[in-house]
């Protein structure tokens, strides 16, 4: 039982390239979401997808795209990067309403 | 417009005493505020929560207090410990709604 996973661990991208950040969670939770932490700004949602099929905005939705593949995985893909996309992005899910279970992070650094 | 603020960007204690971090929202629509806690590279993890519909929750050295009045929570730990030393995040949620909004986070060192 892993909970919830995220690849990659760090990643280095330059202006302008793509890239999908992957997350997964073998908790049978309807709810998964993507945070991004910033140094003096807290965590600030992303997306989420309330369950298999849906997704919506949260705070910060601007720059990146979503995926809800199936029950189990979350991707978050960013089409263009820019370098004020740098950041900890952090996946997590839950069943609705409660506890969220959080992944390790991905360390996001953008040139 | 923030919605949940911790205004304390940091709290320094000694080791065995009583670590207070607070936590303010705007939104009266908010019915449910958990407390995470995150140790540097990894992610955040629950520690507490409490329902609108009580003023205080309990968990061993951990307690959690809701001022509804006022628009604020506060966490106490007693007595701190070494371990304690981490950013501590509130966050809050309204009912029908999926979505939880957090805090700045305070970060809490525990001096032995």
């Amino acid at each position: 039982n892993a909970g919830v996973t995220q690849t990659p661990k760090f990643q280095v991208l330059k202006t302008g390239q793509s890239m999908t950040l992957q997350c997964a969670q073998d908790m049978n939770h309807n709810s998964m979401y993507w945070y991004r932490q910033d140094p003096g700004m807290g965590l600030r949602l992303i997306y989420y997808s309330a369950s298999e099929g849906t997704t919506d905005k949260g705070e910060v939705p601007n720059g990146y795209n979503v995926s809800r593949l199936n029950k189990r995985e979350f991707s978050l893909r960013l089409e263009s990067a820019a370098p004020s996309q740098t950041s900890v992005y952090f996946c997590a899910s839950n069943t609705g309403k409660e506890t969220q279970y959080f992944g390790p992070g991905t360390r996001l650094l953008v040139l | 417009d923030q919605q949940v603020k911790q205004n304390s960007p940091s709290l320094s204690v000694q080791e065995g005493r009583i670590s207070i971090l607070n936590c303010d929202y705007t939104n009266s629509m908010f019915d449910y505020f958990l407390w995470y806690k995150k140790y540097p590279a990894e992610g955040p993890t629950f520690l507490i929560s409490i329902s609108s519909i009580k003023d205080k929750n309990e968990d061993g050295r951990f307690t959690v207090f809701l001022n509804k009045s006022a628009k604020h929570l506060s966490l106490h730990i007693v007595p701190s410990q070494p371990g304690d030393s981490a950013v501590y995040f509130c966050a809050a949620s309204a009912s029908g709604t999926y979505k939880y909004i957090f805090g700045t986070g305070t970060r809490l060192k525990v001096l032995a």
